[in-house]
C-alpha cells in the first residue's frame, strides 16, 4: 500500500523557517517525481514545488522562488520542503503527492494527509 | 506560466443530473490534463489523466473530454457521494498549475 505521510507542520512567525518532510513507502520511491502542492484556508490548491527522480532537476511557482527548496533522500525514501522568509500568505496545508508512474502522464496519483503551516505573529 | 481558468466557480444540481465542469488554458498544449474530486479536510483524488483516461478504481460515471485549451469534466449520474469540489491541471510543463476549483453542490 503507498502511503505518504507529512511532518513538519506548526505555528511559525513571519520571517522565519520551517522544514518539512514526507516519509514514502509502498512503491519505489527513486523512479518517481515528487510534488508539494498547498492549500491556504477555504482556497484552492496550489502546486509549488517538484522534483526529479535524482534530484537534478527542480521546478517552483514564482511565488516562493528563493525562499522554498525542494529535496529528497532516496535512501530514506524521505522528500523534504525547507521554507526561509516565510509569508503570511504561506499559511497552508502543505501536501505531499506523487507524479504518477515513470514515462506517464504526470497526475498526482497519491497524496498524503498534509500537514498545516500557520505563519502569525 | 500556463492559466487556467475553470467554469463555473460553483453549481447546484441533484442527485441523477449529469453535470459539466469546463478547464480553459491560456496556451494549447497536448493532453497533459488532470482532473482530481476534493471532499472537505480530506486530500484530492485523481479522477481522470491524459484529458480522458479514467484513473484505477474511478467509477465509470466520471469522464473527461477535450483537446487543445478546452476541456470538460462530465460526471453523467451525480450520486451522493459526488458533492465535491473539482480541479483541474496542467502537468504539460512547470509550474503545473490547478484551475481554481468548481464546487458541486446539493441543490
Amino acid at each position: 500500500e503507498v502511503q505518504l505521510v507529512e511532518s513538519g507542520g506548526g505555528l511559525v512567525q513571519p520571517g522565519g523557517s520551517l522544514s518539512l518532510s514526507c516519509a514514502a513507502s509502498g512503491f519505489t520511491f527513486s523512479s518517481s517525481w515528487m510534488s508539494w502542492v498547498r492549500q491556504a484556508p477555504g482556497r484552492g490548491l496550489e502546486w509549488v514545488a517538484n522534483i526529479k527522480q535524482d534530484g537534478r532537476e527542480k521546478y517552483y511557482v514564482d511565488s516562493v522562488k528563493g525562499r522554498f527548496t525542494i529535496s529528497r533522500d532516496n535512501a530514506k525514501n524521505s522528500l523534504y520542503l525547507q521554507m526561509n522568509s516565510l509569508r503570511g500568505e504561506d499559511t497552508a496545508v502543505y501536501y505531499c503527492a506523487r507524479e504518477g508512474e515513470p514515462g506517464g502522464w504526470r497526475q498526482l496519483d497519491y497524496w498524503g494527509q498534509g500537514t498545516l503551516v500557520t505563519v502569525s505573529s | 506560466d500556463i492559466q487556467m481558468t475553470q467554469s463555473p466557480s460553483s453549481l447546484s444540481a441533484s442527485v441523477g443530473d449529469r453535470v459539466t465542469i469546463t478547464c480553459r488554458a491560456s496556451q494549447s498544449f497536448n493532453n497533459y490534463l488532470n482532473w482530481y474530486q476534493q471532499k472537505p479536510g480530506k486530500a484530492p483524488k485523481v479522477l481522470i489523466y491524459a484529458a480522458s483516461a479514467l484513473q484505477s478504481g474511478v467509477p465509470s460515471r466520471f469522464s473527461g473530454s477535450g483537446s487543445g485549451t478546452d476541456f470538460t469534466l462530465t460526471i453523467s449520474s451525480l450520486q451522493p457521494e459526488d458533492f465535491a469540489t473539482y480541479y483541474c491541471q496542467q502537468s504539460y510543463v512547470a509550474p503545473r498549475t490547478f484551475g481554481q476549483g468548481t464546487k458541486v453542490e446539493v441543490k
